[in-house]
């Protein structure tokens, strides 16, 4: 069983719509959890991280973490074409190194 | 506030051959970590690195190799260099008691 477990999509979402991406992690430990955007042939960039329980918003996007299902989504409201991109999972464990899903990729149509 | 630097951003090698990637990270952040990522396996942790001292080590074999010098400057070395380790390299860094990484531009190796 994989760590960080993604859907890999794609994910395909109307312009406008809210995209809701989701991951599962399997070590109960864990206390970080982020969410990258990788654009195709560029590097990872950090767009959300959340450490407790709960929702935690920053313009259009929202993530949300639940320990007890070990469960993090982000959620992408009024979606537009330049989020087309893969969405990275990653948890972090203590000083353990952090853990990446393999990525969801989203397309959203115009 | 410059981000992570990675250097070269292309290199193509010839199989056995060895290769250096450099990596500078963000001004004041202390600790390092590098990254393989291919199609098929995602991004794949290969060591991080903290006041000089190789604070984790992923899954690689011994071909694979880092270091980091006092100004938090690494490098990683590949040796005896396999089709198979072509790949796009990613350093990150982040803050002394931080554990959001940030990501250079990777350096695309290809060995031919």
């Amino acid at each position: 069983q994989k760590e960080v477990e993604q859907n890999s999509g794609p994910l395909s979402v109307p312009e406008g719509a809210i995209a809701s991406l989701n991951c599962t992690y399997s070590d109960r430990g864990s206390q970080s959890f982020f969410w990258y955007r990788q654009y195709s042939g560029k590097s990872p960039e950090l767009i959300m991280s959340i450490y407790s329980n709960g929702d935690k918003e920053d313009g259009r996007f929202t993530a949300q973490l639940n320990k007890a299902s070990q469960y993090v989504s982000l959620l992408i409201r009024d979606s537009q074409p330049s989020d087309s991109a893969t969405y990275l999972c990653a948890v972090k464990e203590g000083r353990r190194a952090l853990t990446f899903g393999s990525g969801t990729r989203l397309q959203v149509q115009p | 506030k410059a981000g992570v630097t990675q250097t070269p951003r292309y290199l193509i090698k010839t199989r056995g051959q060895q290769v250096t990637l450099s990596c500078s990270p963000i001004s004041g952040h202390r600790s390092v970590s590098w990254y393989q990522q291919t199609p098929g396996q995602g991004l794949q942790f290969l060591f991080e690195y903290f006041s000089e001292t190789q604070r984790n080590k992923g899954n690689f074999p011994g071909r694979f190799s880092g270091r980091q010098f006092s100004n938090s400057r690494s490098e990683m070395n590949v040796s005896t260099l396999e089709l198979g380790d072509s790949a796009l390299y990613l350093c990150a860094s982040s803050l002394t008691g931080s554990a959001e990484q940030y990501f250079g531009p990777g350096t695309r190796l290809t060995v031919t």
